[in-house]
């Protein structure tokens, strides 16, 4: 079974709102990475915290971590079309060196 | 830099038939993955190299699926005797180190294979 799960399943939000996308994941990791795949395409890496850092930021996008109830948050501000993709979260094991998916949440963004 | 390079795109094939796609991973990375991403779901590791051995093969369904990174560099997943549960988008990624829980994977397009 995969190690994490995200929360929504799809959210259809207005351009220039805020997206929260959820993931909670099973066991304990050293790190937790997000990452959006736009129809059709490859995955694209968006950022990594790591298990002793609560919060982190790059440019638009927020995460945060709470390792005590296992889950992360992925917060878009100020959204627009082309953030319309599925976004997905990826933890590892503690003790293992390869990352496991999330079921991902479909944003769209309309304009 | 050139991405992650993946052929072919696409591919259609009937049940119990061979096919082979191929992953060109960015020039210097040691570790290369290839996942398997059903309609739906989130990636899912076939296999991981670390220049040409193995590193993690544990959900490479053996029976049927095989793979192989000569040199270190390029590489080919091969499925035979494919099945209708095999379609499905297959990925490859490439990674500097091959510290797959620390540091950025790079994805190709993925090639998205019908199998009837």
């Amino acid at each position: 079974s995969q190690q994490g799960e995200e929360d929504p399943q799809a959210l259809s939000i207005q351009e220039g709102e805020n997206a929260t996308m959820n993931c909670s994941y099973k066991t304990s990791i050293n790190n937790l990475q997000w990452y959006r795949q736009n129809s059709g395409r490859g995955l694209v890496h968006l950022i990594l915290i790591r298990s002793n850092e609560r919060e982190k930021h790059s440019g638009r996008l927020r995460v945060t971590l709470d390792t005590s109830k296992k889950s992360s948050s992925l917060l878009i501000t100020a959204s627009r079309a082309a953030d319309t993709a599925s976004y997905f979260c990826a933890t590892d094991k503690t003790g293992a060196n390869n990352l496991f998916f999330g079921t991902g949440t479909r944003l769209t963004v309309i304009p | 830099e050139a991405g992650v390079a993946q052929s072919p795109r696409y591919k259609i094939i009937e049940k119990r038939q061979s096919v082979a796609f191929w992953c060109n991973p960015i020039s210097g990375h040691a570790t290369l993955y290839w996942y398997q991403q059903i309609l739906g779901q989130g990636p899912k590791l076939l296999i991981q190299f670390q220049n040409n051995g193995v590193v993690d093969d544990s959900q490479l369904p053996k029976d049927r699926f095989s793979a192989e990174r000569l040199k270190g560099v390029d590489s080919t997943l091969k499925i035979q005797p494919a099945k209708l549960e095999d379609s499905a988008v297959y990925l490859c990624a490439s990674s500097y180190h091959g510290l797959a829980n620390q540091e950025t994977q790079y994805f190709g397009p993925g090639t998205r294979l019908l199998v009837l």
